[in-house]
């Protein structure tokens, strides 16, 4: 079976600083996808990354960085100098199986950006 | 281009009633899947789709609940007999399903009340 955990379930921080949000995962299979969902306000869930268990190289895309490390089963997400449109539901999800890559998903970590 | 779309936007039932749900997924994208998502349950997968066939059904709660696709495109899930537990917003994803093109998309979701 897989999990995800988001030990994180609100974070608050003021513009322009930089924030983390943590995601470990579990699952016995040893390919797999690690994803990373944003839903804003308005409620639609908006695809942000993927990254295959045979890819440890990190990721920077603007603001955005993410950190895989499969010896420690995570996968966390760093926005850089925040910005008040940052302000939403993070969710953390796991895939397992190529051929049916339903998710498994974190309970999400809510970002609130104080400007 | 178009991305998934749902219909309705909301819906709201008497408990007993029967209500269909609509998904049109993005064009060209041969995997479908529906979630839900709650406040106590958080996002849960239901069931998933290639092209008409429906190979993972193990999220669909009950009975009641149930899911077609017809011409490899739009999907319906019906759910009978409505119960207070339904409640929950229904969400739709499609993914381009080839290797290395896995990332699902969502739509804006149908927000089903039952009172």
């Amino acid at each position: 079976a897989q999990k995800v955990t988001q030990a994180q379930t609100e974070i608050s921080v003021v513009e322009k600083e930089d924030v983390t949000l943590d995601c470990v995962y579990e699952t016995r299979d040893t390919t797999y996808y690690l994803f990373w969902y944003k839903q804003p306000p308005s409620g639609e869930l908006v695809f942000l990354i993927r990254r295959n268990s045979f890819d440890e190289q990190n990721e920077i895309s603007g603001r955005y960085s993410w950190n895989f490390q499969k010896s420690t089963s995570s996968f966390n997400f760093t926005i850089t100098a925040s910005q008040v449109v940052d302000s939403a539901v993070y969710f953390c999800a796991l895939s397992t199986n190529f051929g049916n890559e339903k998710l498994t998903f974190g309970t999400g970590t809510r970002l609130t950006i104080i400007p | 281009g178009a991305g998934v779309s749902q219909s309705p936007s909301n819906k709201v039932t008497e408990k007993g009633k029967d209500v269909e749900l609509r998904c049109d997924p993005i064009s060209g994208h041969t995997a479908l899947y529906w979630y839900r998502q709650s406040l106590g349950q958080g996002l849960e997968f239901l069931i998933y789709f290639q092209g008409n066939s429906a190979p993972d059904k193990s999220g669909l709660p009950s009975d009641r609940f149930s899911a077609e696709r017809t011409g490899g495109s739009v999907s319906t899930l019906t759910i009978q007999r409505t119960q207070q537990e339904d409640s929950a917003v229904y969400l739709c994803a499609s993914s381009l399903h080839s290797r290395g093109r896995t990332e699902q998309y969502f739509g804006p979701g149908t927000r089903l009340t039952v009172t």
